[in-house]
């Protein structure tokens, strides 16, 4: 059964903090790894990374996926309280997603 | 462009109740999937949709049904509500297999 795992948890930081959030998975079949931000109600979709596709940049976010190992990493520099929201990762496996349980952050001033 | 809109925003309901959401897709989007999400189980797959046929569906139990119909809307339907069943209930859908899905802001049912 597929399966992806996120971490941190949570994770607290001030404004201007670089943060790291993780996602490993362990699938049979990969197609490619989502990125979600979710504030409220409606996940925002982030970043999709596939085998041809393993490094994405979006002003001060971006991700990179290691096929090798097996995970993918989201980078958020600068923070701004804005950041703050659940981050999912999920795998697509055959026309469904497959979510990690989300790191939510939180950004002081 | 018009995102993924779901209605009811909100449902309330008893149970043993029946419920139908509504979702209609992006335009020019067929494919169609709908997710459970809760505190403690996290975001879910329920079922997807493609061109009014169901081509996956989770792990849920038989009183979760869906249909989608030719202008590829689509509904979900529990029957028999328990407590268990209250959740956020998101709908999204995608251009295609190499395109990310887009999600509505998805249905709050409370079964009291």
């Amino acid at each position: 059964e597929d399966k992806v795992v996120q971490s941190p948890l949570s994770l607290v930081v001030h404004e201007g903090d670089t943060v790291t959030l993780n996602c490993s998975y362990e699938v049979t079949n990969f197609r490619s790894l989502l990125w979600y931000k979710q504030e409220k109600k409606a996940p925002t979709f982030l970043f999709m990374l596939t085998s041809s596709g393993i490094e994405k940049k979006s002003g001060r976010l971006s991700s990179i996926l290691d096929k090798k190992e097996l995970f993918s990493i989201l980078n958020i520099t600068a923070t701004q309280t804005g950041d703050s929201a659940v981050y999912l990762c999920a795998h697509v496996n055959t026309d469904k997603l497959i979510f990690g349980t989300g790191t939510r952050l939180q950004v002081f001033p | 462009k018009a995102g993924v809109t779901q209605t009811p925003r909100y449902l309330i309901k008893t149970r043993g109740q029946q419920v139908t959401l509504s979702c209609s897709p992006i335009s020019g989007h067929r494919s169609v999937s709908w997710y459970q999400q809760t505190p403690g189980q996290g975001l879910q797959f329920l079922f997807e949709y493609f061109s009014e046929t169901q081509r996956n569906k989770g792990n849920f139990p038989g009183r979760f049904s869906g249909r989608q119909f030719s202008n590829s809307r689509s509904e979900m339907n529990v029957s028999t509500l328990e407590l268990g069943d209250s959740a956020l209930y998101l709908c999204a859908s995608r251009a295609g297999s190499n395109y990310g899905y887009t999600f509505g802001s998805g249905t709050r049912l409370t079964v009291v």
